[in-house]
């Protein structure tokens, strides 16, 4: 995997909408998709791992969904809460299980 | 059971020198990554370590390097530093034994150069 891409970079959200964001990724040489929230202050923490097409997985009011035909994931957020704001990364994993990483969306849930 | 730890927090130190970072990973993990992460940048990949050899290497100058013990702990060496290599440091430890493995990071160090 050559290079993994988050949009947008950043996000104001008011608290109670819902979002969604986007990671792409080159569909070759795919063999899984990892989801990242990273806290101020904290370390990163995995939210989901996928690696069928048409994978979707869920967390509470946060879901995934993984196209690995066309390389891209969606990460949702149903109902944003402050405690949602943070960076999203995410991170292909190749078949060498070396991780390439976003650069991360970072959400900002305005009260 | 105890996370990735990650030795020490912060650090300062002045253009030239060298720094070692230590990582103990969970234990029973085999693998242990190492990223950089700078102002505006998103997690930029060091090197990975498995079972004390380097299986994987990012696109960093040999002033970077790394090893690994047979008790799966991993350190990172920077020589001659410089201003740039100011960031937060992240180690990532996981089984490493087949793909699709979640990662766990410790808290990172901070390292700033002056």
């Amino acid at each position: 995997i050559l290079n993994v891409e988050q949009s947008p970079q950043s996000l104001h959200v008011q608290e109670g909408d819902s979002t969604n964001f986007t990671c792409s990724f080159p569909s070759s040489n795919f063999y899984a998709l990892h989801w990242y929230r990273w806290e101020t202050a904290k370390s990163p923490e995995a939210l989901f791992v996928m690696t069928l097409n048409g994978d979707e997985k869920k967390k509470g009011r946060i879901s995934a969904t993984l196209n690995t035909k066309e390389g891209y994931s969606y990460l949702y957020i149903k109902g944003s809460q402050p405690e949602d704001s943070a960076t999203y990364l995410c991170a292909g994993e190749d078949s060498n299980y070396q991780l390439i990483w976003g650069a991360g969306t970072k959400l900002i849930i305005k009260p | 059971k105890a996370g990735v730890t990650q030795t020490p927090r912060y650090l300062i130190k002045t253009r030239g020198q060298q720094v070692t970072l230590s990582c103990s990973p969970i234990s029973g993990h085999r693998s242990v990554s190492w990223y950089q992460q700078t102002p505006g940048q998103g997690l930029q990949f060091l090197f990975e370590y498995f079972s004390e050899t380097q299986r994987n290497k990012g696109n960093f100058p040999g002033r970077f390097s790394g090893r690994q013990f047979s008790n799966s702990r991993s350190e990172m060496n920077v020589s001659t530093l410089e201003l740039g290599d100011s960031a937060l440091y992240l180690c990532a430890s996981s089984s490493g034994a087949s793909g699709n493995t979640e990662a766990f990071f410790g808290q990172g160090t901070r390292l700033t150069v002056v």
